[in-house]
């Protein structure tokens, strides 16, 4: 079956410019995860969504970051006034729940450039 | 909070060597934890896990035993090759303290293994 895929897989944008990045999860899986990973610091946590519930929020590195999920499957994630920081690779992951036995499965990941 | 330390790389070893990938963690309560690994040019997989103290998670050759009394995940293989170049992640999911849902990475460690 299809895995999770991610749109685009490369943006160049310039400084102060919004982007958006896109993520269809894995059919069925109700549980989706926004990482980043930078040469800097790692991989890290920025958001996740499991059904109907609020979304956590406590990985996003500041309010210029905002992201959703429509209908319960393909999410968006914005970054508004882009700064060079920001750029890194940005992966999503789906899982079938969100209890810490679950598998994560990964995209491909958008790399984002801002100049 | 939830952490995760792995040794740090670039490891180099000979095809057929045997390796081992320290991994420790900090976490409260019962984590779940996970080895995940990306190739040159490819997504985060899942190379293995282990829910409880004591499992042993194993995959292509490659093992690592849930260690409570030594909060470790030490990842090993037996016989290297070429193809198991790649750069390999620890994590993990869960316990008291933290998110729940969300995985926390170590920094990761670039294996390259020679002819």
């Amino acid at each position: 079956g299809a895995g999770v895929s991610q749109s685009p897989s490369n943006k160049v944008t310039e400084k102060g410019k919004d982007v958006e990045l896109r993520c269809d999860p894995i059919s069925g899986h109700t549980a989706l995860y926004w990482y980043r990973q930078s040469l800097g610091q790692g991989l890290e946590f920025l958001i996740y969504f499991q059904g109907n519930s609020a979304p956590d929020k406590s990985g996003l590195p500041s309010d210029r970051f905002s992201a959703e999920r429509t209908g319960g499957s393909v999410s968006t994630l914005t970054i508004q006034r882009t700064q060079q920081e920001d750029s890194a690779v940005y992966l999503c992951a789906s899982s079938t729940g969100t209890s810490a036995q679950e598998t994560q499965y990964f995209g491909p990941g958008t790399r984002l450039l801002v100049l | 909070g939830n952490s995760v330390t792995q040794m740090e790389g670039p490891v180099t070893l000979s095809e057929e060597a045997f390796l081992t990938i320290n991994c420790t963690y900090t976490a409260t309560g019962y984590p779940s934890l996970f080895w995940y690994v990306q190739y040159p040019g490819e997504g985060l997989q899942l190379l293995l896990k282990a829910t409880k103290a004591d499992d042993k998670g194993s995959n292509k050759g490659f093992e690592a035993t849930y260690r409570k009394e030594t909060t470790s995940f030490h990842l090993e293989k037996g016989s290297v090759q070429v193809s198991d170049s790649a750069v390999y992640f620890c994590a993990l999911i869960g316990g008291y303290g933290g998110s729940q849902g969300n995985l926390i990475f170590g920094k990761g460690t670039k294996l390259s293994v020679k002819p």
